[in-house]
């Protein structure tokens, strides 16, 4: 249980358009739904906290007309890139919890490549 | 905010060691504190996590400790493996995991055969 998909996985755009990802709970109802970046050899960064119905909460030094998130139902969120650059290029890793559960259930990650 | 140091960056250690990472936390308010093992490419893989109500946690050969006063928790692996090879991470969050986590910068650990 607690599966936590994420399409596409892989995805190269050119720079100046836009680029959609969608994280997916499988089998549970996510509350919360998590965005984070990570650079290559780097940490993972938060980026925003999505609730279902609810407007994103975006981390200081995100830009939220850039990044725009969308929670729409209790099992899909999706991130859209809008005029993506090449230093837009990570690997960008979802995460859902469930409400009254500590444990986050990371997807498996997109790998975005602008050129 | 929030802010996770995590020390050592890289952790070299003969097989059937122990090793042990450490990170430090900044907010008080932070009560969940995860410990990830990520392998390149691939997503973070919770390995243990503690609450800020206990001290302690083992499950096999991986213990955590949580000093709150002090504000900083460790991760024990004994009796080393192969596989135990990858980057570890910790990370801090409140709200009883409402928050999104603040993770610690990663230490490679090598296990030498």
């Amino acid at each position: 249980g607690a599966v936590v998909s994420q399409h596409p996985s892989r995805v190269i755009c050119k720079s100046g358009t836009s680029v959609k990802i969608e994280c997916r709970s499988l089998d549970f109802q996510a509350t919360t739904m998590f965005w984070y970046r990570q650079f290559p050899k780097q940490s993972l960064m938060l980026m925003a906290t999505s609730n279902e119905g609810s407007k994103a909460t975006y981390e200081q030094g995100v830009e939220k007309d850039k990044f725009l998130i969308n929670h729409a139902s209790l099992t899909l969120s999706t991130l859209t890139v809008t005029s993506a650059h090449p230093e837009d290029s990570s690997f960008y890793i979802c995460s859902a919890r469930v409400l009254g559960n500590y444990e986050q259930y990371f997807g498996p990650g997109t790998r975005l490549t602008v050129t | 905010g929030e802010n996770v140091e995590q020390h050592p960056s890289t952790l070299s250690v003969q097989e059937g060691d122990s090793a042990v990472i450490k990170c430090t936390y900044s907010d008080s308010a932070s009560n969940y504190f995860p410990w990830y093992k990520q392998e390149l490419g691939k997503r973070p893989q919770l390995i243990i996590d503690i609450r800020s109500n206990v001290g302690e946690k083992k499950d096999q050969r991986i213990a955590v400790t949580l000093n709150k006063t002090a504000k900083h928790f460790s991760l024990h692996i004994t009796e080393t493996q192969p596989e135990d090879s990858a980057v570890y991470f910790c990370a801090a969050s409140s709200g009883g995991g409402a928050d999104g986590l603040t993770f610690g910068k990663g230490t490679h650990l090598i296990i030498q055969p």
